[in-house]
């Protein structure tokens, strides 16, 4: 098992550059997230997608987009960077059947915009 | 409001003394509380977790926290440091069941003086 696997590891945009960040997990969980994470504010929902063929805002969805291509897909789309989305990006899936919540991790992608 | 708090981004001791971690949360509801591991340039890794079951969790590489109801509190303790445990901590919490998405604290980076 893979786990969650996300592409790419690095990325460098300029202002205004549109990318897709992609993520697929193998464990056949119905549960994906988005999060980013910014030096000492922990990690922060972007957008969620409880089952296939759902998807909901988190905590910071401007300037994102996500789809849920299948069950083991999750791609977040940023359309016109900015500076501000400048962090480290991660995907998690989780189970739903046995309530217990937690959350699987993927290595991250580290997104740089100039 | 803040839902998680960690006490402490930086934390320091030395090899075999005690590693205590502190998490306090504000919950109106029966809290599931997590403790992730993120060590350089990886994701997270789930420490152990809290479901009601026990109040007392113990986790992996010798990890476990107390859960404190009266003191909504979830303290990570380990009795003797390795060096290998330097890493950044991150407490979360899930405060909608519904949508299963995890709140986390800001972090506690970890370091162990040899």
């Amino acid at each position: 098992n893979a786990g969650v696997t996300q592409t790419p590891k690095f990325q460098v945009l300029k202002t205004g550059q549109s990318m897709t960040l992609q993520c697929a997990q193998d464990m056949n969980h119905n549960s994906m997230y988005w999060y980013r994470q910014d030096p000492g504010m922990g990690l922060r929902l972007i957008y969620y997608s409880a089952s296939e063929g759902t998807t909901d805002k988190g905590e910071v969805p401007n300037g994102y987009n996500v789809s849920r291509l299948n069950k083991r897909e999750f791609s977040l789309r940023l359309e016109s960077a900015a500076p501000s989305q400048t962090s480290v990006y991660f995907c998690a899936s989780s189970e739903v059947w046995n309530r217990a919540y937690e959350q699987y991790f993927g290595p991250g992608t580290r997104l740089t915009v100039t | 409001a803040q839902s998680v708090t960690q006490l402490g981004s930086h934390v320091s001791v030395s090899e075999g003394a005690l590693v205590l971690l502190r998490c306090n949360y504000s919950s109106s509801v029966p809290p599931y509380l997590f403790w992730y591991v993120q060590y350089p340039n990886q994701g997270l890794q789930l420490l152990l977790k809290y479901t009601s079951a026990a109040t007392l969790v113990k986790g992996i590489n010798g990890f476990e926290a107390e859960f404190k109801k009266s003191e909504t509190s979830f303290h990570l303790t380990k009795p003797s440091a390795h060096m290998s445990d330097a890493a950044e901590y991150f407490c979360a919490v899930v405060l909608d069941t519904g949508r299963r998405a995890l709140t986390f604290g800001s972090g506690t980076r970890l370091q162990v003086q040899p």
